[in-house]
């Protein structure tokens, strides 16, 4: 088993740039949440897809951010435009089941930094 | 009030010690409770479910007390490899949504 696939590993971009994440689940799993984390802030939930629907989007901080599951093998974290501010370390998880018992499987991350 | 709350440390232990980290959350509809373990600058890694009745996985016991909604971890015979961030894991409703607690730090020193 691969585990969860994040790419890129690190992105260094310009404020006022478009910014792409992408993630391949675990095969057979299907919940898929984006997480973002800070030193001030820690693990935050961004939004969450079930079956390739995003359930829950509460947690995308602005309209700048959008997250797309187009299939049960890929996902995109986009922020246009970006900001100092989003710099930070974003993970992609996915889970077997979506009846709130399954653990997380994470990827690597994404360690963004906007400057 | 956070959803999930630990303290934050960092616990400061010899080897050998035993240490116990606490997690209270809000939400007393919570039904899946976890423990995650995170090193530096690397992705968090389950560490053990936390079940109703208690749960041990070697040097490793979790509680959940569901009247006062808190959840413990207990390390004992510290090791220096258990030097890490725990983060304390519970669902808000269905669909698993998993909220983090901010992580409490662990350093187990010679």
């Amino acid at each position: 088993d691969a585990g969860v696939i994040q790419s890129p590993r690190h992105e260094v971009t310009e404020m006022g740039q478009e910014v792409t994440l992408r993630c391949k689940p675990i095969s057979g799993h299907n919940s898929l949440f984006w997480y973002r984390q800070t030193m001030m802030r820690g693990l935050e939930l961004l939004i969450y897809f079930n079956n390739n629907v995003p359930i829950d989007d509460s947690g995308m901080p602005e309209d700048r951010f959008s997250a797309k599951m187009p299939n049960a093998s890929f996902s995109t974290l986009k922020i246009q435009p970006s900001e100092p501010r989003d710099s930070a370390v974003y993970f992609c998880a996915s889970s077997p089941a979506g009846t709130g018992t399954s653990p997380l499987h994470f990827g690597n991350g994404t360690r963004l930094t906007v400057t | 009030r956070k959803e999930v709350e630990q303290d934050p440390g960092p616990f400061n232990v010899p080897e050998g010690a035993t240490v116990a980290f606490n997690c209270t959350y809000s939400n007393s509809a919570s039904q899946s409770f976890f423990w995650y373990r995170q090193d530096c600058r690397k992705e968090p890694k389950l560490l053990m479910s936390v079940y109703s009745s208690g749960n041990e996985d070697g040097r490793f016991t979790a509680q959940l007390n569901r009247a006062s909604q808190y959840i413990s971890l207990l390390i004992r015979d510290s090791k220096l490899s258990d030097s890490a961030t725990y983060l304390c894991v519970v669902n808000l409703g269905g669909y698993n949504k998993l909220i983090f607690g901010a992580g409490t730090r662990l350093a187990v020193h010679p």
